[in-house]
């Protein structure tokens, strides 16, 4: 069975710019999280999805940050414009509906500069 | 304060020491915990649940105390591939996992 594939694995963009990250989560599992780990802080929630509703976006850092998952498969997070601090490793999770593991896809490195 | 504070590590043992991970939440709503390994530069993955009547799985032990909001990770006889960073996780009923900063261990021959 596939796991939660992310893509891309790393971005290096400039500030301004916009990129787009794409989480598939595995197949058949309701919940969907975005989390970041900047470099030297813990990993920090972004926001959840339960299919394609948003159930807590508490975490966004802010309106440059849009997550959407239509359809309730795969989930994209945009940052636009990018701003250096957004660098970071994103990480995406997927877990079954009352299951509390979740499991993580190998997050996409990126680098703003 | 944090929701979830680990040890600030790292810790450097030698192979076949015994090495203790603590952690503290400060959320008396949270109901399920768990530790959470990470390797260099890879995604964590579940290394165990944590129950109140403590659990074990192999050199692993890992205990809850509700009471005083404290968790821990016993690791015994290390091995080289035990270095990693191992991350303390709360989950509240019907929110994401809150992930503490991780401890790294560095297990050397």
């Amino acid at each position: 069975e596939a796991g939660v594939t992310q893509f891309p694995s790393h971005s290096v963009i400039e500030k301004g710019q916009t990129v787009t990250l794409r989480c598939d989560p595995i197949s058949g599992h309701d919940n969907l999280y975005w989390y970041r780990r900047v470099m030297g802080k813990e990993i920090k929630f972004l926001l959840h999805f339960v299919k394609e509703s948003k159930q807590d976006e508490s975490g966004m850092p802010n309106n440059r940050f849009l997550a959407e998952r239509t359809g309730g498969t795969y989930s994209t997070l945009k940052v636009q414009p990018a701003e250096l601090e957004d660098s970071g490793v994103y990480f995406c999770a997927s877990s079954q509906q009352g299951v509390a593991e979740a499991f993580f896809g190998q997050g996409t490195r990126l680098t703003v500069v | 304060r944090k929701e979830v504070e680990q040890d600030p590590g790292p810790f450097n043992v030698p192979e076949g020491a015994t090495v203790a991970f603590n952690c503290t939440y400060s959320n008396s709503a949270s109901q399920s915990f768990f530790w959470y390994r990470q390797d260099c530069r890879k995604e964590p993955k579940l290394l165990m649940s944590v129950y109140s009547s403590g659990n074990e799985d192999g050199r692993f032990t890992a205990q809850l105390n509700r009471a005083s909001q404290y968790i821990s990770l016993l690791i015994r006889d290390s091995k080289l591939s035990d270095s990693a960073t191992y991350l303390c996780v709360a989950l509240q009923a019907g929110t994401a996992l809150i992930f503490g900063k991780g401890t790294t261990l560095s297990v050397s021959s």
